[in-house]
């Protein structure tokens, strides 16, 4: 089974300070893990995804299988950050993957002025 | 390309009606995957189907839910006789084919059981 957790609901951090959203998993093969990002009365798009090894808008993630983690960080919070962050995995079906993913809670960030 | 669409946005049903929820791909676009999301939980997968496919619907509860992608027209997700507990948010992505490549999301039908 698969399984995603994002232990804070919620989590507030002022402008210009680090910013970190935590995301465990628990996955018997090899995951790919992704973060999507749902701005306020917009539709959830993705943000990045591991093995793309990218930074989008300032946000970067690294997947650690030894911890099972893949926590987003941004050094330097801006107010437009501010939506709910979803961490979620894909896993395979029959050896194959597809468009099947489990998502963990969601956290709400907060980038007060 | 208008994105997927789904409608209606808002529904609001009595106990024991049935509910229809319809998402219209992207142009191009052959794959559609349901997702429910309850109130404090995340995006809990329900179906994954191709043109006149179910290809996976292990997240389907056994009872009153169904899914269908016909051929032409809109993916329908329905509900009967619902109850409360069917209160949710219900998204849907759509994808060219099987990987990521281009999956994107619709914003949602909120359903209100009352």
């Amino acid at each position: 089974a698969q399984r995603v957790t994002q232990p804070e609901k919620l989590l507030s951090v002022f402008k210009g300070a680090p910013v970190e959203l935590k995301c465990n998993y628990s996955y018997s093969g090899s995951p790919e893990l992704f973060w999507y990002v749902q701005y306020s009365r917009q539709r959830l798009q993705l943000l990045l995804r591991h093995i793309s090894r990218e930074s989008i808008k300032g946000f970067t993630a690294d997947l650690n299988k030894g911890e099972t983690s893949f926590h987003l960080k941004k050094p330097f919070a801006q107010e437009e950050d501010s939506a709910m962050y979803y961490c979620a995995l894909r896993g395979k079906m029959g050896g194959t993957s597809y468009g099947k993913l489990t998502f963990g809670q969601g956290t709400i960030l907060t980038v007060h002025p | 390309n208008a994105g997927v669409m789904q409608n209606p946005r808002h529904l609001v049903r009595r106990r024991g009606q049935e509910a229809r929820l319809r998402c219209s791909p992207m142009k191009g676009h052959s794959h559609v995957y349901w997702y429910r999301q309850l109130p404090e939980e995340g995006l809990k997968f329900m179906v994954y189907l191709q043109k006149e496919n179910i290809i996976d619907e292990s997240g389907m509860p056994k009872e009153r839910f169904s899914a269908e992608f016909p051929k032409e027209g809109p993916s329908i997700l329905r509900i009967q006789q619902v109850v409360r507990g069917d209160s949710a948010a219900y998204f849907c992505a759509s994808s060219p084919g099987m990987g990521l490549l281009g999956y994107t999301f619709g914003s949602g039908t909120r359903l209100t059981v009352v």
